[in-house]
């Protein structure tokens, strides 16, 4: 069965500096999300992605952040400069098709543990 | 925006006994309804989901209810085994035509079967 694979699986980071989270989406998927869990906490939305664009992002998505899909099938989510805060596990999630006709489920990555030091 | 409250935070339940974790959420358009399934350093999984014209689905031992008037939803699980011990997270989104609809979740109950 196809699966969202994300790369690296773990990622240590000082302040400051620039990382990139890499995911494959299932292949014929058309939607994209990013979403975070901070440790012990709830699984929260950053953005979503169709068509070469964002559709929506939520206030954590801010200037530091960007989203890429630049070949096709990698989905990627830089932050420009991280922050202590950032420390995360990052899960990207992809979806088939319209929802209307029950394509709904999003189906999760294994996530990318980040820890800023 | 959306507002998920989920409750309890931890249940606790003896193998063989249900398990009932229930969720509320605060924005009327919202019409779908996922339940996810996270073991400890894994991926949440989707284990059912209800759309807001159905009031009840079931699968195998799982099941979920829907209250659209008082905009709540449960997930009922009977028979509980060891392997249903886990974090379950409640989720609800707006879908449209042009869904690209983002999932809201609710801040998880750790489930703990007890043999």
């Amino acid at each position: 069965e196809p699966e969202v694979t994300q790369t690296p699986s773990h990622q240590v980071t000082q302040m400051g500096q620039e990382v990139i989270l890499r995911c494959v989406p299932i292949s014929n998927h058309l939607y994209f999300y990013w979403y975070r869990q901070i440790l012990g906490q709830k699984v929260e939305f950053l953005v979503s992605f169709y068509n070469n664009e964002i559709s929506e992002k939520s206030e954590i998505f801010d200037d530091q952040f960007s989203v890429e899909r630049p070949d096709g099938s990698n989905f990627t989510l830089k932050i420009r400069s991280t922050k202590l805060e950032d420390s995360a596990m990052y899960f990207c999630a992809s979806r088939p098709g319209l929802a209307l006709v029950g394509n709904n489920e999003q189906f999760f990555g294994p996530g990318t543990r980040l820890t800023v030091l | 925006g959306e507002n998920v409250e989920q409750h309890p935070s931890t249940l606790s339940v003896q193998e063989g006994d249900s398990a009932v974790i229930k969720c509320t959420y605060s924005d009327s358009a919202s019409n779908y309804f996922p339940w996810y399934k996270q073991e400890l350093g894994k991926r949440p999984q989707l284990i059912i989901d209800i759309r807001s014209n159905v009031g009840e689905k079931k699968d195998q031992r799982i099941a979920v209810t829907l209250n659209k008037t008082a905009k709540h939803f449960s997930l009922h699980i009977t028979e509980t085994q060891p392997e249903d011990s886990a974090v379950y997270f409640c989720a609800a989104s707006s879908i449209s035509n042009f869904g690209n609809e983002k999932l809201t979740f609710g801040t998880g109950t750790r489930l703990t079967i007890i043999p």
